[in-house]
């Protein structure tokens, strides 16, 4: 059965503070994985990820995928109050078409 | 990127009624997909909307309580039946980007009272 599963599941950090954030996956027919922030209802896209070892970078926001070990970290920089939300790893696998499988979600809350 | 809205953003619904939401994608988009999101939980696939071809239903949901209509390329609706309390989630419509990432629409909350 495809599965992804994120860690850790809950976070609380300080401003300023750097997070790592986890993804693992078991899929067959591996595509690409995906990262969301979740604030409020819609899921907000902040990267894809198809490459080992290539690093994808926004801002205080990065990101890098290992398909040696069917995983991809998450990390943020100097967070910020904003930064909370939860985020998501989602792996898309193909199957005929396009199918995303969504892990669990990694709830961050950052204090002032 | 797509843009997708959706609505309505939320509603309060009785036991036993439907809720049909709708949504709209600013470009023609070949798949749509419907997400639940229950209280604490993450994204469950419902079911996939091509156009011209019948929803293809993830396990565990079935048309007569979800049906899905997909008549065009930039719209897509979800019925919500007979509801109950357990039904009471956030629906959301997404849509694929030209590389195969997805975009949300805003998301409808519903309560079932």
């Amino acid at each position: 059965e495809d599965k992804v599963v994120q860690s850790p599941l809950s976070l609380v950090v300080h401003e300023g503070d750097t997070v790592t954030l986890n993804c693992s996956y078991e899929v067959t027919n591996f595509r690409s994985l995906l990262w969301y922030k979740q604030e409020k209802k819609a899921p907000t896209f902040l990267f894809m990820l198809t490459s080992s070892g290539i690093e994808k970078k926004s801002g205080r926001l990065s990101s890098i995928l290992d398909k040696k070990e069917l995983s991809s970290i998450l990390n943020i920089t100097a967070t910020q109050t904003g930064d909370s939300a939860i985020y998501l790893c989602a792996v898309v696998i193909t199957s005929g078409t396009y199918k995303y499988i969504f892990g669990t979600g990694t709830r961050l809350k950052v204090l002032a | 990127s797509a843009v997708i809205s959706q609505k309505p953003s939320r509603d309060i619904c009785q036991r036993g009624t439907s809720l049909t939401i709708q949504c709209q994608v600013d470009s023609q988009v070949t798949m749509m997909f419907w997400y639940r999101q229950q209280p604490g939980q993450s994204l469950t696939l419902i079911a996939t909307a091509n156009q011209g071809s019948e929803a293809t239903y993830e396990s565990g949901f079935v048309i007569d309580k979800f049906p899905i209509s997909r008549p065009n390329l930039t719209f897509s609706t979800l019925t919500v039946s007979n509801m109950s309390p357990e039904d009471s989630s956030i629906y959301l419509c997404s849509a694929p980007g030209t590389s195969g990432e997805q975009y949300f629409g805003p998301g409808t909350r519903l309560t079932v009272t």
